[in-house]
């Protein structure tokens, strides 16, 4: 069976500082794995995915993943955090490795200081 | 162009009743998913469809719960003498087969279900 873990369910950060939030999966079979995005009263947008081309993934609004096989990890990072970047945060991985559905971690709430 | 939308977006219902929620997908997308979101549970899968292929129904949480997709496009899922569990938000998303299994799955703003 596949999963998805993310540790931490609130993450706080300031203004400029690095976003680091962290997603380990479990998969028998290649994983295609997912970050959304979800602000407030909206529906998820997709921010990248890893679909094995690239082991570095770069997505939209200065985001970017990393698939480490041997860690089994697809932690996301921003170098410099915006007061926009406030949101929640869900990890995905792909069932079955083909067209079925997304298994979501828990989610991570990402609070931005000024 | 058009996303994925829902209606309606929000719906209070009493207990015992039942309860259509819509959803019409992306123009051309042939895979439709239905989520639920609650506190507790987080993002669920219910209800897969894949053109005429028959639906995996393997995240339905009881038989008061299902759906159809008409015509290979809009989808209702129909939920029958609600309780207070099934309060949630109820997420539906679409994809088109190009990509296989990294196709991206575009999200509506869902339906908030509250059962009073």
């Amino acid at each position: 069976a596949q999963s998805v873990t993310q540790l931490g369910s609130h993450v706080s950060v300031s203004e400029g500082a690095l976003v680091l939030l962290r997603c380990n999966y479990s998969s028998s079979v290649p994983p295609y794995l997912f970050w959304y995005v979800q602000y407030p009263n909206q529906g998820l947008q997709l921010l990248l995915k890893y679909t094995s081309a690239a082991t570095l993934v770069k997505g939209i609004n200065g985001f970017e993943a990393e698939f480490k096989k041997s860690e089994t990890s697809f932690h996301l990072t921003k170098p410099s955090a915006h007061m926009s970047d406030a949101a929640e945060y869900f990890c995905a991985v792909r069932r079955g490795g083909s067209q079925g559905n997304l298994i979501f971690g828990k989610g991570t709430k990402l609070s931005v200081k000024p | 162009g058009a996303g994925v939308s829902q209606s309606p977006s929000n719906k209070v219902t009493e207990k015992g009743k039942d309860v259509e929620l819509r959803c019409d997908p992306i123009s051309g997308h042939t895979a439709l998913y239905w989520y639920r979101q609650s506190l507790g549970q987080g993002l669920e899968f219910l209800i897969y469809f894949q053109g005429n292929s028959a639906p995996d129904k393997s995240g339905l949480p009881s038989d008061r719960f299902s759906a159809e997709r008409t015509g290979g496009s809009v989808s209702t899922l129909t939920i029958q003498r609600t309780q207070q569990e099934d309060s949630a938000v109820y997420l539906c998303a679409s994809s088109s087969i190009v990509g296989g299994g990294g196709a991206e799955q575009y999200f509506g703003p869902g339906t908030r279900l509250t059962v009073t």
